[in-house]
């Protein structure tokens, strides 16, 4: 199986604020790898998909970057709307997630 | 605009089976582009991926559960449903349906339904 861990697990943050993300794969994964958002009660919203792929309606300052094991999401300002958790995922095999990041108020 | 709406008993005993059923609407099922899936998120933790399915009913599923996991599609109905047999409280979570990309993208998730949360109780 491939396991994907993610860090931090809690990073506090304020806003205007450049975000950083990154998850590891225990093994390559080419690009295959999707970022998701989740807000509390709500399911998952997918940012990023191929690594590095915007998804369609999702603002510019979301972008991911990586191949291979290592993959980044970066958030460029962060704003009142992006405080939540966030998921990286690769599909290279089947699918699997990693621990998420909880990105709270500073 | 696409909708996944899931549906089935908030509660299950355990050693019974756990049924879903997941209602597409605002497209078709049976495009020839998309799998359809589900993914579960236990209260609190984090997301796991049970398995998805075709149109013609090819599936594809996550081995720790295949052998007690049955997905199957009704496209008469635009509707897709998951079975897990002999369920313990460790089954208790948030059931997502979703659509998956497919093609290129298997195995990336644009669509989810609401979630809804099944109990297994003792």
């Amino acid at each position: 199986d491939i396991q994907m861990t993610q860090s931090p697990s809690t990073l506090s943050a304020s806003v205007g604020d450049r975000v950083t993300i990154t998850c590891r794969a225990s093994q390559s994964v080419s690009t295959w790898v999707a970022w998701y958002q989740q807000k509390p009660g709500k399911a998952p919203k997918v940012l990023i998909y191929e690594a590095s792929n915007l998804e369609s309606g999702v603002p510019s300052r979301f972008s991911g970057s990586g191949s291979g094991t290592e993959f980044t999401l970066t958030i460029t300002s962060l704003q009142p709307d992006d405080f939540a958790t966030y998921w990286c995922q690769q599909y290279n095999s089947f699918p699997a997630f990693g621990q998420g990041t909880r990105v709270d108020i500073k | 605009q696409l909708q996944l709406q899931e549906s089935g008993p908030g509660l299950v005993k355990a050693s019974e089976t756990l049924s879903l059923t997941c209602t597409v609407s605002g497209g078709s099922i049976t495009s020839r582009t998309y799998y359809w899936g589900w993914i579960r998120q236990p209260p609190g933790k984090g997301l796991e991926w049970i398995g998805g399915v075709y149109y013609t009913g090819g599936t594809y599923k996550n081995p720790s559960l295949t052998s007690r996991v049955a997905i199957s599609v009704d496209s008469s109905t635009n509707q897709f449903s998951l079975k897990l047999s002999d369920v313990t409280a460790a089954d208790t979570a948030v059931y997502y349906c979703t659509r998956d990309k497919g093609g290129r993208q298997r195995g990336c998730f644009d669509f989810w339904g609401q979630g809804t949360l099944v109990t297994v109780s003792s």
